[in-house]
């Protein structure tokens, strides 16, 4: 099956820095990449839409200033957490479009443990 | 808005034990998916039901998607300390494929 690999799986920083998450689909390539958050004890939710070559969309109330998204080529796209403060600590999960046999069906990471400190 | 409720949030039971988790909604889905997701770690599609009535199995697992595609059900047999995780259901939202929305999970612990 199709591969999506995230990259760090965990990372801790300090508050106001910023931090670099990246998504790649390893054998398949993809034109659309969403980017999802996920608290302690609640359910995904969907931050963006990245789109290779265009701007990514964002969800109401998510930040397109402090979440940089960039999808500058089909198997990559990055989140850039900007100016991390303590409240951006969460698990961030992203997912690829991609196609098999039967139908199209998104694949996810294996998502990133960002601790702000 | 769109909504998937699931229950139970949370299901503790003996290895052998047979158990029933659902997604409720009030809106219609064209399809809706069923995952599991491990602590730590992104989650994994189990399987997409399309058709109203639809029932499909892997190997324990039985999924039914409702009639009317509002609702649907994972039906575990015999459960096994390895079904443990968290089991979430999806929904495509506004027709745009891979923009998904999930439920809240359901929290299953299988004990051996």
């Amino acid at each position: 099956g199709a591969v999506v690999s995230q990259h760090p799986s965990w990372v801790i920083c300090k508050s106001g820095t910023s931090v670099k998450i990246e998504c790649r689909s390893l054998d398949f390539q993809a034109t659309t990449m969403f980017w999802y958050r996920q608290f302690p004890k609640q359910s995904l939710m969907l931050m963006a839409t990245s789109n290779e070559g265009s701007k990514a969309t964002y969800e109401q109330g998510v930040e397109k200033d402090k979440f940089l998204i960039n999808h500058a080529s089909l198997t990559l796209s990055t989140l850039t957490v900007t100016s991390a403060h303590p409240e951006d600590s969460s698990f961030y999960i992203c997912s690829a479009l991609g196609r098999t046999r039967l139908r199209t069906e998104a694949f996810f990471g294996q998502g990133t443990r960002l601790t702000v400190v | 808005t769109q909504l998937l409720e699931q229950s139970p949030q949370f299901l503790s039971i003996q290895e052998g034990e047979n158990l029933t988790v659902y997604c409720n909604s009030s809106s219609v889905f064209s399809s809706l998916q069923w995952y599991r997701q491990e602590p730590g770690e992104g989650p994994v599609l189990l399987v997409t039901v399309v058709t109203g009535g639809e029932v499909k199995k892997l190997k324990r697992l039985t999924f039914q998607f409702g009639d009317a595609r509002k609702d649907s059900s994972l039906h575990i047999t015999a459960a096994q300390p390895g079904d443990t995780g968290l089991y979430l259901c999806a929904a495509t939202r506004g027709g745009s494929q891979g923009n998904l929305i999930f439920g809240k999970g359901t929290k299953l612990s299988v004990k051996p």
